[in-house]
């Protein structure tokens, strides 16, 4: 079956633009996660959802947001964009989120802020 | 968050087994132990996941320490495609949905 699947691939955005990257889960799977992945400090949980709410959170600045729709598919977004938000960020699927699911992670979208 | 300990990185050769260890001392007893690899450019590929008994499917072995304070990853035969960052991450029980947190995890080289 088809995997985890982001849109787009690659981005270039100014600083100041606002950016929305999306994310279709494996079928089935209704918990979706978010995750930044830069050099300097690693791979990084942004945030959670599951049946469109938002179960649970990193520590990341209010700029950073997300949703999802009742066909489990996510977007999240960035607004304000700063140099720093030059990543790599990552989707991952789950059936629920539960502790012991196996996450399963897309390919990423790489971000670059110019 | 629990923390695990890993060796920064390893070495192997094609076609030999590698166990790669995990320290995590500060364990609960509702936390999986689960393993990730990455290869540069692509998105974390589950590996193994367990609880408190040992597991294997078709990638790797997972052989957990009777306290659950330590784990090793056991790939039977490695190959270069198994060149990759190894992470060992707790996903703890409650309300830690969907969340697992990556340290720096082991890079393993595969000479052939």
């Amino acid at each position: 079956k088809a995997g985890v699947t982001q849109t787009p691939r690659y981005l270039i955005k100014t600083r100041g633009q606002q950016v929305t990257l999306s994310c279709s889960p494996i079928s089935g799977h209704r918990s979706v996660s978010w995750y930044q992945q830069t050099p300097g400090q690693g791979l990084q949980f942004l945030f959670e959802y599951f049946s469109e709410t938002q179960r649970n959170k990193g520590n990341f600045p209010g700029r950073f947001s997300g949703r999802q729709f009742s066909n489990s598919r996510s977007e999240m977004n960035v607004s304000t964009l700063e140099l720093g938000d030059s990543a790599l960020y990552l989707c991952a699927s789950s059936l629920t989120g539960a502790s012991g699911n196996t996450i399963y992670f897309g390919e990423g979208s790489w971000l670059t802020v110019v | 968050d629990a923390k695990t300990t890993q060796p920064n990185s390893m070495e192997s050769n094609e076609e030999e087994p590698v166990h790669l260890p995990c320290n995590h001392s500060t364990i609960s007893g509702t936390d999986y132990i689960h393993w990730y690899r990455q290869l540069p450019s692509q998105g974390p590929e589950y590996v193994i996941h367990g609880l408190t008994s040992n597991v294997n499917n078709r990638m790797a072995s997972l052989a957990i320490a009777e306290d659950r304070k330590s784990s090793t990853l056991i790939l039977h035969r490695a190959t270069l495609r198994d060149a990759a960052v190894y992470y060992c991450i707790l996903s703890q029980g409650g309300t830690s949905y969907g969340k697992l947190t990556f340290g720096q995890g082991t890079i393993l080289t595969v000479h052939p």
